[in-house]
Order: structure tokens, then C-alpha cells, then sequence
């Protein structure tokens, strides 16, 4: 199975301030068709998750531009400008390259 | 307005079967793929498995040999049972789009 490493475990953010998560999968994203299907999801305290990114660096429909994606092969990134009280909860990355899909551990995002 | 709404038990007794189901709506199962995540109390997410639009399915292989998804496309409901539940299986159970996530359900396994 495919293991995604996110880091850090918990990161704590003034309003208004950027940060960054890492994602690293143990092989490469990459599929037999040339897409990299890595996501990014929020699960905010007490909801199910959402699809913030999907295929490294789209964001999905009604998704702030403050929420941008990159990375390519096995390394990604989340990046989160002018952090706003909603932004605040679990960041996941998962894969869905290769089955089982697998997720990261998750990212808690705090106010400083 | 796509959506998708678990139910089933709230607890289960060990070594029996959870069946659970999802009832979506604002999509055809027959074109789209449903998958099952979990989430254990206070942990991250563990994908279970997923039920294609041609209603192949692909199951975690930690879970393979207790699980089972099916669906009635004309009921648009997508089933999810497995057997010889422990106290590890407790989690909320979500099925999902993965662009979409239903509300979950809480499974409590235990005596």
C-alpha cells in the first residue's frame, strides 16, 4: 500500500498568516494514464470532510484561492494565505493512484 | 443537488455483521464511483473500499476478506456489510463521492 507522510502533525497560525503542510508518499503518484490523483480534504471539528484539491493543484468548485496545490511524483504541498477562523480544523492528503487509497495521518491546523 | 445519507446501527455486538447503507441522490450511481471511509474516534481517515459506476468494486486488503459492497442503482442505495466485527471496527463510517462526503454514521462495536 501506498503510505503518505504529511507534516507537520499540528501547525498554529495567527489570522491572516500563510503556512504550508508537506505531503510525501512512499511511491509515485504518478498513474499509468499521466494524471496524479492526490487530493487534499479539510474536516472541520465535528463535519465530515471536504474536497478542498484534487490532481495536485485544482481546486474544487467554491474553493478560495487562498488554498493552492503543488508537487509532482511523490512530494506536495498545501498552501493556506491569509488563514481565515474557517480554515481551521484537519488537513488530509490522500491518493487515489493506486488502490487501497490511502490517506495521510492528518495535519491539525490552530490559532496561535 | 448532490447528496448522500448513511444509516444503519448504532451499535453492534462483536463477531457480528454490520450492514450499512447510503442513499444518494442528485446523481446516477450507474456514472459515478461510491466509496466507503471510516474514522475511528479521534484518529484520521481509512479508506474501506468503493463500488464503480460499472459496480466492479476495489476493497481495502486489510479488510478484503470481511467486507462486502453492493448496490441497487434502482433504489440508488450502495450497501456496505462486514462480518466478525471488533472493538477496532468502531469509527464513523462515511460514504462519499470524495468530491462529496455524506454526514456519517457512528458504529459502536461492543458487548
Amino acid at each position: 500500500d501506498v503510505v503518505m507522510t504529511q507534516t507537520p502533525v499540528s501547525l498554529s497560525v495567527s489570522l491572516g498568516g500563510q503556512v504550508s503542510i508537506s505531503c510525501r508518499s512512499s511511491q509515485s503518484l504518478v498513474h499509468n494514464n499521466g494524471n496524479t490523483y492526490l487530493s487534499w480534504y479539510l474536516q472541520k471539528p465535528g463535519q465530515s470532510p471536504q474536497l478542498l484539491i484534487y490532481k495536485v493543484s485544482n481546486r474544487f468548485s467554491g474553493i478560495s484561492d487562498r488554498f493552492s496545490g503543488s508537487g509532482s511524483g511523490t512530494d506536495f504541498t498545501l498552501k493556506i494565505s491569509r488563514v481565515e477562523p474557517d480554515d481551521l480544523g484537519v488537513y488530509y492528503c490522500g491518493q487515489g493512484t493506486q488502490y487501497p487509497y490511502t490517506f495521510g495521518a492528518g495535519t491539525k491546523l490552530e490559532l496561535k | 443537488q448532490v447528496q448522500l445519507k448513511e444509516s444503519g446501527p448504532g451499535l453492534v455486538q462483536p463477531s457480528q455483521t454490520l450492514s450499512l447503507t447510503c442513499t444518494v441522490s442528485g446523481f446516477s450511481l450507474t456514472s459515478n464511483s461510491v466509496h466507503w471511509v471510516r474514522q475511528p474516534p479521534g484518529k484520521g481517515l481509512e479508506w474501506v473500499g468503493a463500488i464503480w459506476s460499472g459496480g466492479s468494486t476495489d476493497y481495502n486488503s486489510a479488510l478484503k476478506s470481511r467486507l462486502s459492497i453492493s448496490r441497487d442503482t434502482s433504489k440508488s442505495q450502495v450497501f456496505l456489510k462486514m462480518n466478525s466485527l471488533q472493538t477496532e471496527d468502531t469509527a464513523i463510517y462515511f460514504c462519499t463521492r470524495m468530491q462529496s462526503w455524506g454526514q456519517g454514521v457512528m458504529v459502536t462495536v461492543s458487548s
